[in-house]
């Protein structure tokens, strides 16, 4: 069975693009979550989805980043316009049901974005 | 609020050495608690977690921790090291009944030497 996929793998770019992760959840999961660690500090937690909902959204860090789940299966997570403290590792994770003794969140390798 | 502090960003260990990897959370309700594990070029890999059943829990690759909750503490060992357990380690605190969302450590960089 495949796990959480994120492409892409890096992401350089310049400083007022745009750029679009993609994370493609382990088939069957409900929730979808997305993790940003910014270099050297800590994996910091920025939205849940529950099929295609937004269950918790109170990590984004402003209105220029935006994240769909359309159809309740794979994710992405726009950047506009980038700026430089938004390099850093995007992780995806996703879990099935409700969290509780028997499940756990699979996570992605995770998207290095560069922004210069 | 939530918070987990992982003391010392690196450890540095000898094969066959104790690994003790260091972590104390702080929370409001009895929480639930994980150690999640990064190979190089690899995603997060979950090695043990707590819910609130037995304190000392036992994960993948001979790891353990153990939550004392009077020291609000969930330290990470393993008795002896092994070349293959260089990694990054990330303890992480969750909410009962709060979905997965995770919060993380700082890290621990573990590097083991001949």
């Amino acid at each position: 069975e495949a796990g959480v996929t994120q492409f892409p793998s890096h992401s350089v770019i310049e400083k007022g693009q745009t750029v679009t992760l993609r994370c493609d959840p382990i088939s069957g999961h409900d929730n979808l979550y997305w993790y940003r660690r910014v270099m050297g500090k800590e994996i910091k937690f920025l939205l849940h989805f529950v099929k295609e909902s937004k269950q918790d959204e109170s990590g984004m860090p402003n209105n220029r980043f935006l994240a769909e789940r359309t159809g309740g299966t794979y994710s992405t997570l726009k950047v506009q316009p980038a700026e430089l403290e938004d390099s850093g590792v995007y992780f995806c994770a996703s879990s099935p049901g409700q969290a509780g003794l028997d499940t756990e969140a699979f996570f992605g390798q995770g998207t290095r974005l560069t922004v210069v | 609020a939530q918070s987990v502090t992982q003391l010392g960003s690196h450890v540095s260990v000898s094969e066959g050495a104790l690994v003790l990897l260091r972590c104390n959370y702080s929370s409001s309700v009895p929480p639930y608690l994980f150690w999640y594990v990064q190979y190089p070029n690899q995603g997060l890999q979950l090695l043990l977690k707590y819910t609130s059943a037995a304190t000392l829990v036992k994960g993948i690759n001979g790891f353990e921790a153990e939550f004392k909750k009077s020291e609000t503490s969930f330290h990470l060992t393993k008795p002896s090291a092994h070349m293959s357990d260089a990694a990054e380690y990330f303890c992480a605190v969750s909410h009962p009944g709060g979905y997965n969302k995770l919060i993380f450590g700082a890290g621990t960089r573990l590097a083991v030497h001949p």
